[in-house]
């Protein structure tokens, strides 16, 4: 079966830090990969996709990063945080009957 | 204007009651609709999936598509404490899929 995993789960940064998420796709190969952040009441803000290894594109122009190292890792990089980088950040990969998304389990980020 | 409206709530019913949940939308491209669960500090889960115009069920919801109007809804008959959760709605019309902002449910016992 198909499984998405995220870590970490939560993540407290001072402003200035530089952060690493990722997120790891089993049961499958070569997906098409996604992340995305979500900030209260402003729903899900796709930040970059991936389609292969080392293929990413950017939907937000912004102070972060993503890198796709192997077929089913997805990471997320900043060399520096702001304080507008905090929010919920969700990882994903299409599959299912209709290739829709599926959700990892997401990682809290604060920036103090 | 936003591609897809949603009223983020909180909507605050009943244990028992049905519950509408609305989005519309402005592009017309779009041919796939979806409606996520998502509870609490968890990642959004797939609930219901539609691809053209009228209602889809499965069991205690109901989806319904109106391109027309540019309009979906999901309804939730016998609402359980069980289904407190914001609730986001979808669109897909080619590689990407657009969210709402999802409304907050909660559902009193």
């Amino acid at each position: 079966s198909q499984t998405i995993h995220q870590w970490p789960a939560t993540l407290v940064q001072p402003v200035g830090s530089p952060l690493s998420l990722e997120c790891t796709v089993e049961g499958t190969s070569n997906p098409n990969l996604y992340w995305y952040r979500q900030a209260a009441g402003r729903g899900l803000q796709l930040l970059f996709y991936s389609v292969g290894i080392g293929q990413i594109s950017s939907e937000v122009p912004q102070n972060l990063s993503a890198s796709r190292p192997q077929d089913r890792q997805f990471i997320l990089s900043s060399k520096k945080l702001l304080l507008s980088d905090s929010g919920f950040y969700l990882c994903a990969f299409l599959a299912g009957d209709y290739n829709e998304q599926f959700f990892g389990p997401g990682t809290r980020l604060t920036v103090l | 204007q936003k591609e897809v409206e949603q009223d983020p709530g909180p909507l605050s019913v009943p244990e028992g009651a049905i519950v509408s949940l609305n989005c519309t939308y402005s592009n017309s491209a779009f041919q796939y609709f979806m409606w996520y669960r998502q509870y609490s500090r968890k990642g959004p889960e797939l609930l219901m999936y539609t691809y053209s115009s009228g209602n889809k069920e499965d069991g205690r919801f109901t989806a319904q598509v109106d391109k027309s109007s540019k309009y979906i809804s999901l309804f939730i008959r016998d609402s359980q404490p069980s289904d407190s959760a914001t609730y986001l709605c979808a669109m897909k019309g080619g590689f990407k899929t657009i969210f709402g902002a999802g409304t907050r449910l909660f559902v009193k016992a």
